[in-house]
């Protein structure tokens, strides 16, 4: 089955400095999705890109998408200490209904 | 902005006693599910449900599990009779069908 994996498992960094973290996933997808949650909290939903999509923006949040490798990246430009949560990534399969598969996730500390 | 809302905040039951986790996804959304995250480990897809019927489930979601939408705004998950490793943070999520899944804040089962 297919699976969302991030990598790194945890990223430390400063406040100021921007955050890379990866995404790989094994099947082909319609979509794919990043999330942030906060310690025990919910998720909270970040952004959309779509299978036929390569870049995507929402403020300080650059994804890319390369089909290709079957991979993503969430960027988080100029970091700030409340960025401070786990991230996931979260996939569809192509074919399938639009349940999410998600990654371990990656956690970021920004101090 | 809308959110999905979900009540219990935290339920704590007994080994083999039925609980009920109640969700009121977003209004306009047509497409509801419920995921689960053990503590420590992934969020794992539980059930979607789309015209008040399973659209798809996982092999967890057995028939200990149901759901129902008893009206135009709640959907809930019941567990029959639980069990120890059933303890979870349980999420319930919307989408219109643009993929898009909005995420509740959940509810943590504690299960002893």
């Amino acid at each position: 089955s297919q699976q969302g994996e991030e990598d790194p498992q945890a990223l430390s960094i400063q406040e100021g400095e921007n955050a890379t973290m990866n995404c790989s996933y094994k099947t082909s997808i319609n979509n794919l999705q990043w999330y942030r949650q906060n310690s025990g909290r919910g998720l909270v939903h970040l952004i959309l890109i779509r299978s036929n999509e390569r870049e995507k923006h929402s403020g300080r949040l650059r994804v890319t998408l390369d089909t290709s490798k079957k991979s993503s990246s969430l960027l988080i430009t100029a970091s700030r200490a409340a960025d401070t949560a786990s991230y996931f990534c979260a996939t569809d399969y192509l074919g399938g209904y639009s349940t999410l598969t998600f990654g371990k996730g990656t956690m970021l500390l920004v101090s | 902005e809308p959110e999905v809302t979900q009540t219990p905040s935290h339920q704590v039951t007994q080994m083999g006693q039925e609980v009920i986790l109640r969700c009121v996804p977003i209004s306009n959304h047509l497409y509801f599910y419920w995921y689960r995250q053990i503590l420590g480990q992934k969020v794992e897809f539980l059930v979607s449900f789309y015209n008040n019927e399973i659209s798809e489930k996982s092999e967890i979601f057995d028939d200990q599990f149901s759901v129902e939408r008893p009206d135009g705004s709640n959907f809930t998950l019941k567990i029959r009779s639980t069990k120890l490793e059933d303890s979870a943070m349980y999420f319930c999520a919307s989408d219109r069908q643009d993929y898009e899944q909005y995420f509740g804040p959940g509810t943590r089962l504690t299960v002893t």
